[in-house]
């Protein structure tokens, strides 16, 4: 089955303590990105990747490290996570940039 | 800067009346345009995309949007409201390599 998955699908931590969301795609997407959903604020994007080692920032990028070694896979790392970090994040990909993305179920984040 | 504006951040109808959400995004060129529906609890599932061609793009579940660049705008409708279609709905606008999304918009259906 085509899919993005996620995981943790919840996690609760506390501030400074880093943490690793990671993310895959079976679909052998060139382009992967991550959101982060807030109430009112829609999705908002953190990095995106075009391709392998190829990552950039998104809109939101501060706080937050990727890397893209494999083409399918693109963990979100939160060196330090502090309590504005708390949010529903999503992992995204699509065969091309501005592509249709099909969605990962999302991870839960708080961070005290 | 590029935005994506949804007027309302709720909606309600009753079940069976026309869905209409408002969607306007600012740009100079003709960019890709989605819809996306997010069901309680789940990620995001695309309703209907336009890229090129046809101004009026049918979707999933009855529902369909069309691309007036006069106004910049790209309204998603659904003729009949079913119970089912309560969610919150994203419109996205592609610029470049970034996925552009609007606010949201929570619709809720009335008996």
């Amino acid at each position: 089955e085509a899919q993005v998955t996620q995981n943790p699908r919840y996690l609760i931590t506390v501030t400074g303590k880093k943490l690793t969301v990671t993310c895959s795609q079976n679909m052998n997407h060139e382009y992967m990105s991550w959101y982060r959903q807030d109430p009112g604020l829609g999705l908002r994007q953190i990095y995106y990747s075009m391709n392998v080692e190829v990552t950039d920032k998104g809109d939101v990028p501060e706080g937050y490290k990727v890397s893209r070694k494999e083409k399918r896979n693109f963990p979100l790392i939160l060196e330090s996570p502090s309590p504005n970090q708390t949010s529903l994040y999503f992992c995204a990909s699509s065969f091309v940039a501005g592509d249709e993305q099909y969605f990962g179920p999302g991870t839960r984040l708080t961070v005290t | 800067a590029q935005s994506v504006t949804q007027l309302g951040s709720h909606v309600s109808v009753s079940e069976g009346a026309l869905v209409l959400l408002r969607c306007n995004y600012s740009s100079s060129v003709p960019p890709y345009l989605f819809w996306y529906v997010q069901y309680p609890n789940q990620g995001l599932q695309l309703l209907l995309k336009y890229t090129t061609g046809a101004t009026l793009v049918k979707g999933i579940n009855g529902f369909e949007a069309e691309f007036k660049k006069s106004e910049t705008s790209f309204h998603l409708t659904k003729p009949s409201a079913h119970m089912s279609d309560a969610a919150e709905y994203f419109c996205a606008v592609s610029f470049s390599y970034k996925l552009i999304f609007g606010s949201g918009t929570r619709l809720l259906v009335r008996p």
